[in-house]
């Protein structure tokens, strides 16, 4: 079974520019979630979708935005980029969401100078 | 201060020694998980725990869960070069899949 993909695995923007990053699940897994990875935050939860609703929310400002689409794939848009959104940005699916163990995939490590 | 604290930030052990690894978390634990990471790369999951007293292994890791305490412990046997990275523990605090994550634990191994 392949596992999750994320793409790109590596992005350079300018502060100011939106990006798209995009996640596709394990075949079968309707839950996807995101997270922010930084050196000084750690690993934080940015929001979860699920049979493309979003379900859960983590304390991010509106300029994180998710979406799900039909066939469980995932896009995070981050919009209008500042010198702290640089961090790697990793997705995890599981079969149901909630408690369960999640698959994670190897991250799109953002870069905004 | 986080939610769920670490111990110790790094370590640095011999082949073949024995470590412990704790996660405390301030708030009820509806579920703990251990992960493993590369650097720079996404988490590998090893382990669930979900009732207080719980103890569950993979290979030579070992992890328990004491719900009384608020704190999770993993544990290796004769560690190798392989069982190297980053090992952080994740849970739901709040009973609602939200999950947090601990600051990590850096494991280097040395042959």
């Amino acid at each position: 079974k392949a596992g999750v993909t994320q793409t790109p695995r590596y992005l350079i923007k300018t502060r100011g520019q939106q990006v798209t990053l995009s996640c596709s699940p394990i075949s079968g897994h309707r839950s996807v979630s995101w997270y922010q990875q930084t050196p000084g935050q750690g690993l934080q939860f940015l929001f979860e979708y699920f049979s493309e609703t979003q379900r859960n929310k983590g304390n991010f400002p509106g300029r994180f935005s998710g979406r799900q689409f039909s066939n469980s794939r995932s896009e995070m848009n981050v919009s209008t980029l500042e010198l702290g959104d640089s961090a790697l940005y990793l997705c995890a699916s599981s079969l149901k969401g909630g408690a369960g163990e999640q698959y994670f995939g190897p991250g799109t490590r953002l870069t905004v100078t | 201060s986080q939610e769920l604290e670490q111990s110790p930030q790094s370590l640095i052990v011999q082949e073949g020694k024995n470590l412990t690894i704790n996660c405390t978390s301030s708030k009820t634990l509806y579920g703990l998980y251990w992960y493993k990471q590369k650097y720079g790369e996404g988490l590998i999951f090893l382990m669930m725990l979900q009732k207080g007293g719980e103890e569950k292994s993979h290979e030579k890791i070992t992890a328990k869960l004491d719900e009384k305490k608020q704190q999770s412990s993993l544990h290796i046997t004769a560690s190798q070069p392989s069982h190297a990275g980053i090992y952080l523990c994740g849970a739901d605090t709040s009973g609602t899949y939200k999950y947090i994550f601990g600051t990590g634990t850096r494991l280097k191994v040395l042959a």
